[in-house]
């Protein structure tokens, strides 16, 4: 989906690296999550946002911090990479629902991170 | 904890419809259930959603069972850009995340 746009497409960095993957959205959703995909498995959720000020963590949370600058942007960091840590990492947005569970979440195109 | 069950891989030939199940025994009263497939390594795209009744758009069709233990995508004509990934998901009962499983790869064959 070309509203949700994530920066770089492509990254190799080294262990002991710091890496930041960002993410920006065009849909005014306030909702934003970070997922990663391991080969052959499906997404598992890291951090998810529900505002500005809200930070929540997810399934799989250790060794990734994210930073929300913006209700359009959210980042994923990641403060000294290690290999088990290669993956695809997809972002993804959603509007606020007040309270509904209903939560149609749009998924940017992935940026796909290896970690010698 | 695994919400849903969906059988690893299916077959379907092009121009037919693709009839993909799911089992989601433990769902509760106010959780959707939202289908989504995958491309290659493509993110994501949302196909459809629904609560109790059944769904139609443009895409497909959700039919869930009058128990909503379980329920069916349809694609109608499948074609084979319809290879794909394709996960079946309720939202969590902490009302939080999605919880995305493995899903069935669809392999439309001419």
């Amino acid at each position: 989906d070309a509203d949700v746009t994530q920066t770089p497409r492509n990254r190799i960095t080294k262990t002991g690296k710091r890496i930041m993957l960002e993410c920006s959205q065009t849909k005014g959703h306030d909702r934003m999550y970070w997922y990663r995909q391991d080969p052959g498995l499906g997404l598992r959720l890291i951090y998810y946002s529900f505002d500005v000020k809200d930070i929540n963590k997810g399934e799989i949370s250790d060794g990734y911090s994210v930073s929300r600058q913006a209700q359009a942007k959210f980042s994923l960091s990641l403060e000294s990479a290690i290999p088990n840590q290669t993956a695809l990492y997809f972002c993804a947005t959603s509007p606020s629902t007040s309270g509904s569970m209903e939560d149609t979440q749009y998924f940017g195109p992935g940026t796909r991170l290896t970690v010698l | 904890d695994a919400k849903t069950t969906q059988p690893p891989s299916m077959d379907c030939a092009e121009g037919r419809a693709a009839n993909l199940p799911c089992n989601h025994s433990t769902i509760s009263g106010n959780e959707y259930v939202y289908w989504y497939r995958q491309i290659h390594s493509q993110g994501p795209q949302y196909i459809i959603h629904g609560l109790k009744n059944n769904e139609t758009n443009e895409m497909a069709s959700l039919i869930i069972t009058e128990d909503r233990k379980s329920s069916t995508l349809i694609l109608p004509h499948a074609t084979l850009r319809d290879t794909a990934v394709y996960y079946c998901i309720v939202r969590s009962r902490t009302g939080n995340q999605f919880y995305f499983g493995t899903g069935t790869s669809l392999t439309v064959i001419p």
